[in-house]
């Protein structure tokens, strides 16, 4: 069946970068778009960007340049990272699939929850 | 950016009651090409992922109670539950996915008394 799980670090120090690697199984990621969401207290759900099933990316530009979205097919795993992390990034990472745009975001992981502190 | 407005923020009510949650954006999500509203509607409960009930602003998600109803169209969606029971205590947010940024409402808490 369709799964995702989100891996990070758990605390991060405020400047530093987050990664986190979302590990899908039960479909490929050449057929989905897999899009980035996070829930924090300040702003609830934003999203943050997505990969395409041909493997390019758009991001939200509140993120600037800070994020970057990639994957490995081989090892059915979508990355992401941010660097210049700040306290107000603090939050649960989603990793979730969507089929094109046109379907809503069907599948989430469980969520990651990240604490941006020194 | 499209704003996504939630109304109301929270509500109450008892076992078997009807709920209605409204959404409204800050433009038109209606796309032209495939005459189409690009709105999804999550619920998420506590402690868990946001799951999706309702997409394209009426099509009920794969395995979705029928008494989760969506409807609307342009810049005004309603979210009708109706026969509300205990487990629907949750929150709810519309989303519109027209165009990047993809952006959520704020959230409408439902309790059931």
């Amino acid at each position: 069946q369709v799964q995702l799980k989100e891996t990070g670090p758990g605390l991060v120090q405020p400047t530093q970068t987050l990664s986190i690697t979302c590990t899908v199984s039960g479909f490929s990621l050449t057929s989905y778009y897999m899009q980035w969401v996070r829930q924090t207290p300040g702003k609830g759900l934003e999203w943050m960007g997505f990969i395409r099933s041909g493997g390019s990316t758009e991001y939200n530009s509140e993120f600037k340049s800070r994020l970057s979205i990639s994957r490995d097919t081989s090892k059915n795993q979508v990355f992401l990272k941010m660097n210049s992390l700040k306290t107000e990034d603090t939050g649960v990472y989603y990793c979730a699939r969507s089929l094109h745009l046109t379907t809503g975001f069907a599948y989430w992981g469980q969520g990651t929850l990240v604490t941006v502190s020194s | 950016d499209i704003v996504m407005t939630q109304s109301p923020s929270s509500l109450a009510v008892s076992a078997g009651e009807t709920v209605t949650i409204n959404c409204k954006s800050s433009q038109s999500l209606f796309g032209s090409v495939r005459q189409k509203n690009y709105l999804a509607w999550y619920q998420q409960k506590p402690g868990q992922s946001p799951k999706l009930l309702i997409y394209l602003a009426s099509t009920r998600e794969s395995g979705v109670p029928d008494r989760f109803i969506g409807s609307g169209s342009g810049t005004d969606f309603t979210l009708t539950i109706s026969s509300v029971q205990a487990e629907d205590l949750a929150n709810y947010y519309c989303q519109q996915y027209y165009d990047t940024p993809f952006t959520f409402g704020s959230g409408t808490k439902l309790e059931i008394k």
